[in-house]
């Protein structure tokens, strides 16, 4: 009973570099959505997506990019990191957007950059 | 516009004691959906309990329950008999109907006391 699985757990980038946080959730969930957590701000919505090649902006979007060819997959990509991207990463998912629908988490990518 | 407020950054019980974590909402959708969320010191983020608002009822999940008034805009949590594994961050969230987003507080760190 995998859920929502994100790859890499903990990543270190160096500022500049592009990389791709991996989410996959097999529950077929039409929502998908990326948020960071920060100390004392709670958690921000980066990007979400309805259901397959539909996907819409945040609170938090720049500097990040998402696609989603497929209803399990949603990966997020960091253009070119910055110090400010340092922060805990989760992808969570629910069956629709519908207010009544919980949304059910990652297990959360600690991601530093330097 | 959406806020949810949390206004205790931490809280201290005793085991076995109850203790109550507030939440506020703000909102003009008429529909939405109001949750709690655990997140241990390991990082994951755990759902706990879910209260609509149009249920008239409290929502109970074993030891946990919602303290929800409408009229106020307050949707607290209670937990009874607090045990040790109780000690983590704790966030209210609300789903409106509309908009596709979840909003978080900024949680309550509770620690339980031998």
């Amino acid at each position: 009973n995998a859920g929502v699985t994100q790859t890499p757990k903990f990543q270190v980038l160096k500022t500049g570099q592009s990389m791709t946080l991996q989410c996959a959730q097999d529950m077929n969930h039409e929502y998908m959505s990326w948020y960071r957590q920060d100390p004392g701000m709670g958690l921000r919505l980066i990007h979400y997506s309805v259901g397959a090649g539909i996907t819409d902006q945040g609170e938090v979007p720049n500097g990040y990019n998402v696609s989603r060819s497929t209803t399990e997959d949603f990966p997020l990509r960091l253009l070119s990191a910055a110090p400010s991207q340092t922060s805990v990463y989760f992808c969570a998912s629910s069956y629709t957007e519908y207010s009544g629908n919980t949304i059910y988490f990652g297990e959360g990518s600690w991601l530093t950059v330097v | 516009a959406q806020k949810i407020t949390q206004t205790q950054p931490g809280m201290f019980v005793q085991e076995k004691e109850a203790v109550t974590l507030d939440c506020t909402y703000d909102t003009s959708d008429q529909s939405y959906g109001l949750f709690w969320y655990k997140q241990p010191s390991s990082g994951e983020m755990i759902f706990l309990i879910y209260q609509g608002s149009y249920d008239e009822q409290n929502a109970t999940e074993g030891r946990y329950s919602l303290n929800f008034q409408k009229a106020r805009k307050s949707a607290n949590l209670v937990i009874s008999a607090s045990q040790l594994g109780d000690s983590a961050m704790y966030f209210c969230a609300m789903r409106p109907n509309t908009g596709n987003q979840f909003y978080f507080g900024t949680g309550t760190s509770l620690t339980v006391i031998p």
